[in-house]
């Protein structure tokens, strides 16, 4: 069974552009959350997506944004890039029950804002 | 809100022998998950052990165990025997459990503790 795939896993924006990344998860999983990831802040929770709602979300700006398909395949936006978001981006995936909390990464999609 | 705590930023230690890393987490939740997730150096991170707090037993996966004391909200982990692959940052997570016991997607990390094995 394929993994969390996650495009691009590398790219370079400049300050005031736009950023959309793709997350494909776990085949079955309908469950998709995002996390940014930094030197300095560590590991923070953006938002979770399960039947294209979104269920969860973190403390972040609305120039973050995401989005959740039918087939669960997820997106997240940033508008306006600010320097500081420059950061590795997480998606994981989960199993529809969620009993166990377990949640499955990828492999990250590295943002750098100029 | 949940806080997640790791003291140790770094730790390291010799092939073969164990090693301890601590975590403690506040939360007014009775029911929710404990994890301690790996992240091995430009490679993705994946989950080494699991606890439900509901449980009383220590989670044990193989050369990984916890000490998870509900009452102090401490939740370390212990490698045993450390291999080279071990090397990583280790972090403590924390996720509520909601209601009908389903979670929704949302681990509090720790810091994160770099654990490095000499041989």
């Amino acid at each position: 069974k394929a993994g969390v795939t996650q495009t691009p896993r590398y790219l370079i924006k400049t300050r005031g552009q736009q950023v959309t990344l793709s997350c494909s998860p776990i085949s079955g999983h309908r469950s998709v959350s995002w996390y940014q990831q930094t030197p300095g802040q560590g590991l923070q929770f953006l938002f979770e997506y399960f039947s294209e709602t979104q269920r969860n979300k973190g403390n972040f700006p609305g120039r973050f944004s995401g989005r959740q398909f039918s087939n669960s395949r997820s997106e997240m936006n940033v508008s306006t890039l600010e320097l500081g978001d420059s950061a590795l981006y997480l998606c994981a995936s989960s199993s529809t029950s969620g009993t166990t909390g377990e949640l499955f990464f990828g492999e990250g999609s590295r943002l750098t804002v100029l | 809100a949940q806080t997640v705590t790791q003291s140790q930023p770094e730790m390291s230690v010799q092939e073969a022998e164990t090693v301890t890393l601590s975590c403690t987490y506040d939360t007014s939740e009775n029911n929710y998950y404990l994890f301690w997730y790996k992240q091995p150096p430009s490679r993705q991170m994946i989950l080494v052990i699991r606890q439900e707090a509901y449980k009383q037993q220590n989670a044990t996966e193989n050369r990984f165990s916890v000490n998870f004391q509900k009452a102090a909200k401490s939740f370390s982990l212990k490698i045993s025997d450390s291999q080279l692959g071990d090397t990583a940052m280790y972090f403590c997570a924390f996720m509520k459990q909601a209601a009908g016991g389903t979670s929704y997607g949302k681990l509090t990390f720790g810091q994160g503790t770099i654990l490095t094995v000499h041989p």
